[in-house]
Protein backbone atom coordinates (compact mmCIF):
# COMPACT_ATOMS: atom_id res chain seq x y z
CA UNK A 1 0.00 0.00 0.00
CA UNK A 2 1.30 3.55 -0.21
CA UNK A 3 -1.12 5.15 1.91
CA UNK A 4 -0.52 7.67 4.63
CA UNK A 5 -3.16 8.15 7.46
CA UNK A 6 -2.81 11.00 9.99
CA UNK A 7 -6.01 11.94 12.16
CA UNK A 8 -7.32 15.53 10.51
CA UNK A 9 -7.19 17.56 13.88
CA UNK A 10 -5.67 17.13 17.63
CA UNK A 11 -5.58 19.72 20.36
CA UNK A 12 -3.12 20.03 22.77
CA UNK A 13 -3.17 22.52 25.95
CA UNK A 14 -0.10 25.18 26.13
CA UNK A 15 3.25 23.07 27.79
CA UNK A 16 1.51 19.74 27.17
CA UNK A 17 2.42 16.91 25.05
CA UNK A 18 0.77 16.61 22.00
CA UNK A 19 1.43 13.45 19.65
CA UNK A 20 0.66 13.16 15.84
CA UNK A 21 0.16 9.79 14.35
CA UNK A 22 0.98 8.55 11.11
CA UNK A 23 0.18 5.17 9.77
CA UNK A 24 0.80 3.17 6.61
CA UNK A 25 1.92 -0.65 5.19
CA UNK A 26 5.48 0.46 3.66
CA UNK A 27 6.63 2.51 7.00
CA UNK A 28 8.36 -0.67 8.87
CA UNK A 29 10.64 -0.68 5.57
CA UNK A 30 10.90 3.09 4.81
CA UNK A 31 11.94 6.01 6.60
CA UNK A 32 9.24 8.92 7.49
CA UNK A 33 9.96 12.47 7.75
CA UNK A 34 7.65 15.67 8.99
CA UNK A 35 6.71 19.04 7.95
CA UNK A 36 5.79 21.29 10.11
CA UNK A 37 3.45 24.03 7.66
CA UNK A 38 1.90 27.54 9.07
CA UNK A 39 -0.49 29.18 7.24
CA UNK A 40 0.62 31.09 4.00
CA UNK A 41 4.53 29.60 4.50
CA UNK A 42 6.38 26.35 3.10
CA UNK A 43 6.46 23.62 4.81
CA UNK A 44 9.58 23.34 7.03
CA UNK A 45 11.02 19.70 8.10
CA UNK A 46 11.55 18.68 11.74
CA UNK A 47 11.83 15.41 11.48
CA UNK A 48 13.78 12.71 9.17
CA UNK A 49 15.14 9.21 8.93
CA UNK A 50 11.52 8.75 11.73
CA UNK A 51 13.59 10.32 14.69
CA UNK A 52 16.64 12.50 13.58
CA UNK A 53 15.84 16.59 14.39
CA UNK A 54 17.89 18.97 11.46
CA UNK A 55 19.66 21.48 13.37
CA UNK A 56 17.82 24.76 13.95
CA UNK A 57 14.68 22.63 15.37
CA UNK A 58 13.70 23.15 19.05
CA UNK A 59 14.21 19.87 21.06
CA UNK A 60 10.91 19.55 22.10
CA UNK A 61 10.24 17.96 18.60
CA UNK A 62 10.93 14.25 18.36
CA UNK A 63 9.95 11.55 16.14
CA UNK A 64 8.95 7.47 17.27
CA UNK A 65 8.76 4.33 15.43
CA UNK A 66 6.34 1.69 16.01
CA UNK A 67 5.64 -1.10 13.23
CA UNK A 68 3.19 0.48 10.67
CA UNK A 69 2.71 3.81 12.56
CA UNK A 70 5.53 6.63 13.34
CA UNK A 71 4.73 9.33 15.89
CA UNK A 72 5.59 12.93 15.86
CA UNK A 73 5.85 14.51 19.75
CA UNK A 74 5.84 17.81 20.50
CA UNK A 75 6.85 17.66 24.34
CA UNK A 76 6.06 20.82 26.07
CA UNK A 77 3.54 22.18 23.45
CA UNK A 78 3.65 26.53 22.77
CA UNK A 79 1.17 28.70 21.02
CA UNK A 80 3.75 29.07 18.04
CA UNK A 81 3.31 25.03 17.33
CA UNK A 82 -0.24 25.66 16.06
CA UNK A 83 0.13 24.52 12.30
CA UNK A 84 -0.50 21.59 9.92
CA UNK A 85 1.79 18.73 10.26
CA UNK A 86 2.39 16.33 7.42
CA UNK A 87 4.34 12.96 7.24
CA UNK A 88 5.95 11.89 4.09
CA UNK A 89 7.69 8.56 3.09
CA UNK A 90 7.84 6.31 0.10
CA UNK A 91 5.47 3.68 -1.00
CA UNK A 92 6.36 -0.19 -0.37
CA UNK A 93 8.98 -0.57 -4.10
CA UNK A 94 10.49 2.84 -2.49
CA UNK A 95 10.01 4.64 -5.98
CA UNK A 96 7.37 7.00 -5.19
CA UNK A 97 7.26 9.47 -2.42
CA UNK A 98 3.59 9.66 -0.27
CA UNK A 99 2.41 12.04 2.33
CA UNK A 100 -0.67 11.35 4.92
CA UNK A 101 -3.10 14.16 4.45
CA UNK A 102 -2.09 16.49 7.08
CA UNK A 103 -3.01 17.20 10.80
CA UNK A 104 -3.99 20.24 11.75
CA UNK A 105 -2.82 20.80 15.54
CA UNK A 106 -4.24 23.64 17.67
CA UNK A 107 -2.98 24.49 20.96
CA UNK A 108 -5.57 25.95 23.35
CA UNK B 1 21.82 28.53 2.99
CA UNK B 2 19.87 27.03 0.24
CA UNK B 3 16.90 28.57 -1.70
CA UNK B 4 14.93 27.85 -4.00
CA UNK B 5 13.47 30.99 -5.70
CA UNK B 6 9.96 30.18 -7.72
CA UNK B 7 8.23 31.98 -10.48
CA UNK B 8 5.36 34.19 -10.11
CA UNK B 9 1.56 33.17 -10.68
CA UNK B 10 0.10 31.97 -13.03
CA UNK B 11 -3.44 32.28 -14.62
CA UNK B 12 -4.69 29.63 -17.75
CA UNK B 13 -7.64 28.07 -18.86
CA UNK B 14 -8.60 24.96 -19.62
CA UNK B 15 -6.83 22.51 -21.43
CA UNK B 16 -3.66 24.77 -21.44
CA UNK B 17 -0.20 24.04 -20.25
CA UNK B 18 1.99 25.60 -17.46
CA UNK B 19 5.48 25.72 -17.30
CA UNK B 20 6.78 26.80 -13.61
CA UNK B 21 10.57 27.35 -12.95
CA UNK B 22 12.63 26.58 -9.61
CA UNK B 23 16.07 28.33 -9.31
CA UNK B 24 18.36 26.92 -6.95
CA UNK B 25 21.24 28.42 -5.02
CA UNK B 26 23.05 28.06 -2.00
CA UNK B 27 24.50 24.76 -2.65
CA UNK B 28 26.02 22.51 -5.44
CA UNK B 29 23.18 22.29 -7.86
CA UNK B 30 23.89 18.83 -9.43
CA UNK B 31 24.61 16.59 -6.24
CA UNK B 32 21.03 17.01 -5.04
CA UNK B 33 17.39 16.13 -6.68
CA UNK B 34 14.85 18.27 -6.86
CA UNK B 35 11.17 17.42 -6.84
CA UNK B 36 8.01 19.00 -7.06
CA UNK B 37 4.78 19.09 -5.23
CA UNK B 38 1.58 20.93 -5.24
CA UNK B 39 -1.26 21.71 -2.70
CA UNK B 40 -5.04 22.10 -3.50
CA UNK B 41 -6.34 24.88 -1.66
CA UNK B 42 -6.93 24.15 1.88
CA UNK B 43 -5.73 20.71 0.94
CA UNK B 44 -2.73 18.24 1.94
CA UNK B 45 0.38 17.97 0.04
CA UNK B 46 0.40 15.71 -3.25
CA UNK B 47 3.97 14.40 -5.15
CA UNK B 48 4.31 15.24 -8.42
CA UNK B 49 7.73 13.82 -9.20
CA UNK B 50 11.62 14.00 -8.69
CA UNK B 51 14.56 15.15 -10.78
CA UNK B 52 17.81 14.45 -10.91
CA UNK B 53 19.99 17.52 -12.05
CA UNK B 54 23.22 15.02 -12.60
CA UNK B 55 23.91 13.16 -15.72
CA UNK B 56 20.91 13.25 -17.72
CA UNK B 57 18.35 14.41 -16.09
CA UNK B 58 16.52 11.64 -15.17
CA UNK B 59 13.26 11.53 -14.03
CA UNK B 60 10.64 9.81 -11.97
CA UNK B 61 7.06 10.84 -12.27
CA UNK B 62 3.85 10.15 -10.25
CA UNK B 63 1.64 7.48 -11.66
CA UNK B 64 -1.01 10.10 -11.57
CA UNK B 65 0.75 12.43 -13.56
CA UNK B 66 2.78 10.27 -16.33
CA UNK B 67 1.80 11.56 -19.56
CA UNK B 68 1.05 14.90 -18.56
CA UNK B 69 4.06 16.39 -16.44
CA UNK B 70 7.43 17.09 -17.48
CA UNK B 71 10.52 18.21 -15.28
CA UNK B 72 13.93 19.32 -17.07
CA UNK B 73 16.65 21.66 -16.12
CA UNK B 74 19.13 23.92 -17.40
CA UNK B 75 22.95 23.37 -15.05
CA UNK B 76 24.24 26.42 -16.26
CA UNK B 77 21.43 28.50 -14.91
CA UNK B 78 20.88 26.46 -11.66
CA UNK B 79 17.03 26.53 -12.50
CA UNK B 80 14.72 23.24 -12.94
CA UNK B 81 11.11 23.58 -14.69
CA UNK B 82 7.67 21.63 -14.23
CA UNK B 83 5.86 21.78 -17.49
CA UNK B 84 1.99 20.17 -16.38
CA UNK B 85 -0.12 19.76 -19.71
CA UNK B 86 -3.95 19.18 -20.47
CA UNK B 87 -5.20 21.19 -17.27
CA UNK B 88 -8.20 21.53 -15.69
CA UNK B 89 -10.30 23.15 -12.64
CA UNK B 90 -8.90 20.47 -10.38
CA UNK B 91 -5.03 21.26 -11.10
CA UNK B 92 -5.44 24.92 -9.39
CA UNK B 93 -2.90 24.49 -6.75
CA UNK B 94 0.19 25.48 -5.34
CA UNK B 95 3.21 24.36 -6.73
CA UNK B 96 6.60 23.55 -4.38
CA UNK B 97 9.92 22.48 -5.86
CA UNK B 98 11.73 21.30 -3.28
CA UNK B 99 15.28 20.16 -2.91
CA UNK B 100 15.75 16.49 -2.46
CA UNK B 101 18.53 13.73 -1.00
CA UNK B 102 22.33 13.58 -2.17
CA UNK B 103 22.10 12.06 -5.66
CA UNK B 104 24.92 9.84 -5.28
CA UNK B 105 22.28 7.53 -3.68
CA UNK B 106 18.36 6.99 -4.60
CA UNK B 107 16.52 8.62 -1.21
CA UNK B 108 13.50 10.38 -1.29
CA UNK B 109 14.10 12.42 1.08
CA UNK B 110 12.93 16.22 1.02
CA UNK B 111 14.38 18.59 2.51
CA UNK B 112 14.39 22.38 1.97
CA UNK B 113 11.04 24.09 -0.24
CA UNK B 114 10.74 26.64 -2.32
CA UNK B 115 8.21 29.77 -2.09
CA UNK B 116 5.41 27.88 -4.11
CA UNK B 117 3.55 29.29 -7.00
CA UNK B 118 -0.08 29.67 -7.46
CA UNK B 119 -1.28 28.14 -10.45
CA UNK B 120 -4.93 28.73 -10.99
CA UNK B 121 -7.18 27.44 -14.16
CA UNK B 122 -10.25 29.16 -14.57
CA UNK B 123 -12.17 29.29 -18.15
Amino acid sequence: SSELTQPPSVSVSPGQTARITCSGDALPKKYASWFQQKPGQAPVLIIYKDTERPSGIPERFSGSTSGTTVTLTISGAQAEDEADYHCQSADSSGTYVVFGGGTKLTVL
Amino acid sequence: QVQLLQSGAEVKKPGASVKVSCKASGYTFTNFYIHWVRQAPGQGLEWLGIFNPSGGGSTSYAQRFQGRVTMAGVTSTTTVYMELTGLTSEDTALYYCARGADNSVWDLLIDSWGQGTLVTVSS
